[in-house]
């Protein structure tokens, strides 16, 4: 149980663009949603959690102009990257809290690698 | 602020050598989780164990065992035997609290390279 769904796996797409990554919650409902970024050989960075119905909180540093969170359900949560540039390409990765003793606490997607080009 | 620390940045061994992956925390709560992930080239996280804070017991499963001191706020991570598919990222983790807007915080990381 427990498992979030990340699409897309990798997406590459040209500079200006915006592309938009997705996340479900298959068999919960998720509250809240955690979107991080991994830049190779990096630690996972949070950039905003995710409320379902309200706006997101964004981490110090984060444009929320840029990474538009969507939440518009307890089992969807959409990243929009707008205007990607080459910088912007990085690992993103979706997480969400789970409650249940018997699992981990927080369950993550699978991750989008995204190439800026 | 919750602060995680795994000052090794690479270690690499030879297969069946045991290896101790460290982490160190900060954290005001009294209340907190811990947990340790693998993340193998393709990216995805994987969990290996959770522990709250109120309980010091170390755990052992299969290879792996862990060593949580609160008196030195580590929670340190073996690998008995290693095997080159034990190769990865590992991650230590905190979260403060509970509930579910709770956010995890990564330490940065220790690359494990097991060769044959």
């Amino acid at each position: 149980g427990a498992v979030v769904s990340q699409h897309p796996s990798w997406v590459i797409c040209k500079s200006g663009t915006s592309v938009k990554i997705e996340c479900r919650s298959l068999d919960f409902q998720a509250t809240t949603m955690f979107w991080y970024r991994q830049f190779p050989k990096q630690s996972l960075m949070l950039m905003a959690t995710s409320n379902e119905g309200s706006k997101a909180t964004y981490e110090q540093g984060v444009e929320k102009d840029k990474f538009l969170i969507n939440h518009a359900s307890l089992t969807l949560s959409t990243l929009t990257v707008t205007s990607a540039h080459p910088e912007d390409s990085s690992f993103y990765i979706c997480s969400a809290r789970v409650l249940e003793q018997a699992l981990p606490g927080y369950t993550f997607g699978s991750g989008t690698r995204l190439t800026v080009v | 602020a919750q602060k995680v620390t795994q000052a090794q940045t690479e270690i690499s061994v030879v297969e069946k050598e045991d290896v101790t992956l460290d982490c160190v925390y900060e954290t005001r709560d009294t209340t907190y989780y811990l947990f340790w992930y693998k993340q193998p080239p393709s990216g995805e996280l994987v969990f290996l164990i959770r522990r709250n804070s109120f309980d010091e017991q170390n755990e052992i499963s299969g290879r792996y065992s862990w060593n949580f001191q609160k008196s030195t706020s580590s929670f340190n991570f073996t690998i008995t035997a290693s095997q080159v598919v034990d190769s990865a990222v590992y991650f230590c983790a905190l979260s403060e609290r509970t509930g579910t807007a709770s956010k995890l915080t990564f330490g940065t990381g220790t690359r494990l390279q097991v060769t044959l």
